[in-house]
């Protein structure tokens, strides 16, 4: 079965500095992996995903996340940190030939000024 | 990206009560899916919803409490039966898009029973 770990609760950054989210998986054949944003009572918004190609994948609003099939990790990554940056951030999986995402617990993210 | 609209988006419930949830997408869709977040949880997967078959539900989700219609390639309902306090959290409708198994969200439902 797949599954998704994000080893942080909390990720404290300040402004301008660069950040980073971790998230590792763990599933059978190649995995789809995905990052999504969740800002105060909002749903879920897509940020970006790897399905295969270049390890390091551009997304949404600056960020990227690199791709490291040796150490099953898919972190997600920003070189500049903003305020409003600050939300709820969840890694999710997709195995091969499946539709169904298994999600992390999610990291908050707090940049401060 | 496919643009997906809940009803209600808030409700405060009465226990013991049942609601229904809308699911409305832009575009035609094979996959539905109902997620549900608890409070300060991850989300989980309460069902996958295909036009024109029964709902397949996840382990710990049953059909008589999470019933759901799906009758045309566009638009789903999820309803949270005899509701109690337990079943406060935000209810998710989801689709894939067909575009390299990208998946979208709704904005969310937040039902909170009192």
């Amino acid at each position: 079965a797949q599954s998704v770990a994000q080893p942080e609760d909390q990720v404290n950054v300040a402004e301008g500095n660069p950040l980073t989210v971790k998230c590792t998986y763990s599933v059978s054949g190649n995995p789809y992996l995905f990052w999504y944003v969740q800002y105060p009572n909002r749903g879920l918004q897509f940020l970006q995903k790897y399905i295969t190609g270049d390890n390091l994948v551009k997304g949404s609003y600056g960020f990227e996340a690199e791709f490291n099939k040796s150490q099953t990790s898919f972190h997600l990554k920003k070189p500049s940190a903003l305020v409003s940056d600050s939300a709820l951030y969840f890694c999710a999986v997709q195995g091969t030939g499946f539709q169904k995402l298994v999600f992390g617990t999610g990291t908050r993210l707090l940049v401060s000024p | 990206s496919a643009v997906i609209s809940q009803k209600p988006s808030r409700d405060i419930c009465q226990r013991g009560t049942s609601l229904t949830i809308q699911c409305q997408v832009d575009s035609q869709v094979t996959m539905m899916f109902w997620y549900r977040q608890q409070p300060g949880q991850s989300l989980t997967l309460i069902a996958t919803a295909n036009q024109g078959s029964e709902a397949t539900y996840e382990s710990g989700f049953v059909i008589d409490k999470f019933p759901i219609s799906r009758p045309n390639l566009t638009f789903s309902t999820l309803t949270v039966s005899n509701m109690s306090p337990e079943d406060s959290s935000i209810y998710l409708c989801s689709v894939d898009s067909g575009q390299g198994n990208t998946i979208y969200f709704g904005e969310g439902s937040w039902l909170t029973v009192v």
